[in-house]
């Protein structure tokens, strides 16, 4: 059972914005570990979208930004293409558990 | 160009073994951990294991721990991971992926990972 929660689905209209939640605790997010958070199309590698909380790597486009305060943190997506349908994880680290951690995961779906 | 590319997937009966490998190009192998994650099917990301860049330190996750070993060959540029006693839930989609670090800090993030292999495990 993953100890970051990620809703299950979110969906937009191609152009709109949408917003991931992640929700995690004190022995992890908020014990001051970053989160970062990944694209994934099955069959193919995870993407890394944003590393450090809001950093993006170069060639993330700028649609995509993160943010995170206290036990929870959120990606957002502006400008929703039909490209950005896929499955998205946030993750950090456990210091209870000593473990990297995922969320549970959220598909993205473009109407 | 980073490049991981795992290999050694396929299907297993329960109590058997298997060693998977990832072979990586396009950067200093030596310098940056290491880490396996896997997805089961209709699943999420689980990380399994992480190496140190000078694999003095290893960590695994609490489904793998006392079964898998994780290891690296520097000289080969090569990740490994030894699968004993295989279980049914080991049935997953195994993922290398590169420890990220920004600026000579590493956040514990993953930036490149592999296509995968696909481990199945069955009677």
């Amino acid at each position: 059972q993953s100890v970051l929660t990620q809703p299950p689905s979110v969906s937009g209209a191609p152009g709109q914005r949408v917003t991931i939640s992640c929700t995690g605790s004190n022995s992890n997010l908020g014990a001051g570990y970053d989160v970062h958070w990944y694209q994934h199309l099955p069959g193919t590698a995870p993407n890394l979208l944003i590393f450090g909380d809001n950093n993006r790597p170069s060639g993330v486009p700028d649609r995509f930004s993160g943010s995170k305060s206290g036990s929870s943190a959120s990606l957002a997506i502006t400008g929703l293409q039909a490209e950005d349908e896929a499955d998205y994880y946030c993750q950090s680290y456990d210091t209870s558990l000593r473990a990297y951690v995922f969320g549970t995961g959220t598909k993205v779906t473009v109407l | 160009q980073v490049e991981l590319v795992e290999s050694g997937g396929g299907a297993a009966q329960p109590g058997r073994s298997l060693r998977l490998s990832c072979a990586a190009s396009g950067f200093s192998f030596s310098l940056y951990g290491m880490h396996w994650v896997r997805q089961a099917p209709g699943k999420g990301l689980e990380w399994v294991a992480i190496i140190s860049s000078d694999s003095n330190n290893q960590d695994y996750g609490d489904a793998v721990k006392g079964r898998f070993t994780i290891s690296r060959d520097d000289s080969k540029n090569t990740l490994y991971l030894q699968m004993n006693s295989l279980r049914a839930d080991d049935t997953a989609v195994y993922y290398c992926a590169k420890e990220g670090c920004y600026n000579g800090v590493c956040s514990g993030h993953f930036d490149w990972w592999g296509q995968g292999t696909l481990v199945t495990v069955s009677s």
